[in-house]
């Protein structure tokens, strides 16, 4: 059972413009979220978090947006730098749990010149 | 900068031997660490979570007598895969909060294990 679902595996956009990966949940325990981006062979980086009371937070050129009702969240990268060309996931807890993090699939950016 | 190292990152070593993986966390105690497993295009996986002083916690279908775990000091836990085989080849990541119990995981930079 995927709880954390990412149903993009890559993504191409053009430098400078908006990146915006997708991410979905389907356990309504969770209620922290983060982004964590990832280059080959190595581990994964923490980017931006949000906890359920909030439905923005943003730091930076990255944004993740949550939609408690739908159970989905964003993370929306402007603009768009070459660098940021990575696998990114998503990943959920619940905060009386501690630090189980539930990850999704990750989604491939790649970031055109 | 870094505040999880791994070591190594990267081992090759033949089917029937053991391997040791070692995390540490820099400049800051972590009574918890957690490993995590990626085959590849696939998600992380957590595999156990280590505590310091006490027995690991493991998930649900890791074998705890194949992937030893000993948190034996606030800042270092190891990961022993026994006895491996071809099909333990994978990605081991480990991770630690830097902030107790709330905050995210900050991970090491992985260890790629190849059985042959």
């Amino acid at each position: 059972d995927q709880q954390v679902k990412q149903n993009s595996p890559s993504l191409s956009v053009q430098e400078g413009r908006i990146s915006i990966l997708n991410c979905d949940y389907t356990n309504s325990m969770f209620d922290y979220f983060l982004w964590y981006k990832k280059y080959p062979a190595e581990g994964p980086t923490f980017l931006i978090s949000i906890s359920s009371i909030k439905d923005k937070n943003e730091d930076g050129r990255f944004t993740v947006f949550l939609n408690k009702s739908a159970k989905h969240l964003s993370l929306h990268i402007v603009p768009s730098q070459p660098g940021d060309s990575a696998v990114y996931f998503c990943a959920a807890s619940r905060e009386t749990s501690g630090s189980r993090l539930t990850f999704g699939e990750g989604t491939q950016l790649t970031v055109n010149p | 900068g870094a505040v999880v190292s791994q070591h190594p990152s990267r081992v090759i070593c033949k089917s029937g031997t053991s391997v040791k993986i070692e995390c540490r966390s820099l400049d800051f105690q972590a009574t918890t660490m957690f490993w995590y497993r990626q085959f590849p295009k696939q998600s992380l996986m957590l595999m156990a979570t280590s505590n310091e002083g006490s027995k690991a916690t493991y998930e649900q279908g890791v074998e705890k007598d194949k992937f030893l775990i000993n948190h034996a000091s606030l800042t270092l836990s190891t990961l022993t895969v026994t006895s491996a085989h071809p099909e333990d080849s994978s990605f081991y990541i480990c991770s630690a909060r830097t902030g107790g119990h709330v905050g995210p995981l900050h991970f090491g930079n992985g260890t790629r294990l190849t059985v042959t």
